[in-house]
């Protein structure tokens, strides 16, 4: 089956720093992959979406400055949060997908805590 | 915002109820997708219902979308416990599925 793996499962980083996490599809080829940050009060921000072989596009409110994006090869993506502050806690999912038309599989996340 | 519910919605119910829960959403879409999260878990695909379809089911799981009202439900016939979980409906941004715009969920309690 389709499954997404992401780690570190939580993690906690002092304000200012920076902190990546990484995502892995096992089972299929993730030619997109979105990241989407999660508040607590489970409302979804959609970070940016990068497509294999095209340019990475990021949403409004978020930029590559930011939150750099890796997405080297069909299984695996990364997204680094420089310069962590309290505004950047939540849990940080990531979505792949084969095609545009297929389904979408989410990781269990990465809980960011910033102190 | 795309979604009419600008908060979390909860419900409490007792297992074994049958439960509808609604999304209502501002922009035209083709397609509404229904996930669910549970604790400590990413949200998983239930239903995805295109708009030449007013109802789609899935075992105990159904799904309507209505383009008029643009609004689209999810009942659960017979709950279990294992039904708690928080319910969301999502669209896509743009043509392609990748890009999501989720509501802002209902979590649902089902009390064995």
């Amino acid at each position: 089956g389709a499954l997404v793996y992401q780690y570190p499962r939580r993690t906690i980083c002092k304000s200012g720093t920076s902190m990546r996490m990484e995502c892995q599809a096992v089972g299929f080829q993730a030619t997109s992959v979105a990241w989407y940050r999660q508040s607590p009060q489970k409302t979804f921000e959609l970070i940016a979406l990068s497509t294999v072989n095209s340019a990475i596009k990021y949403e409004q409110n978020f930029t590559q400055e930011k939150f750099p994006i890796s997405h080297p090869n069909l299984s695996f993506s990364s997204m680094t949060v420089l310069n962590a502050y309290l505004e950047d806690r939540g849990l940080y999912l990531c979505g792949a997908r084969y095609t545009s038309n297929t389904e979408v599989f989410f990781g269990k996340g990465t809980r960011l805590t910033v102190v | 915002s795309q979604w009419g519910e600008e908060n979390l919605q909860a419900l409490s119910i007792q297992e074994g109820e049958d439960v509808t829960m609604n999304c209502s959403y501002k922009t035209y879409t083709t397609v509404v997708q229904w996930y669910r999260q549970k604790s400590g878990k990413g949200p998983a695909q239930l239903i995805l219902i295109r708009s030449n379809e007013r109802e789609k089911r899935s075992g105990r799981l159904r799904a309507t979308l209505d383009t008029s009202s643009q609004s689209s439900s999810l009942s659960i016939t017979g709950t279990l416990a294992t039904d708690t979980a928080v319910y969301f409906c999502a669209t896509p941004q743009g043509s392609a599925l990748g890009r999501l715009h989720f509501g802002a969920g209902t979590q649902l309690i089902v009390i064995p």
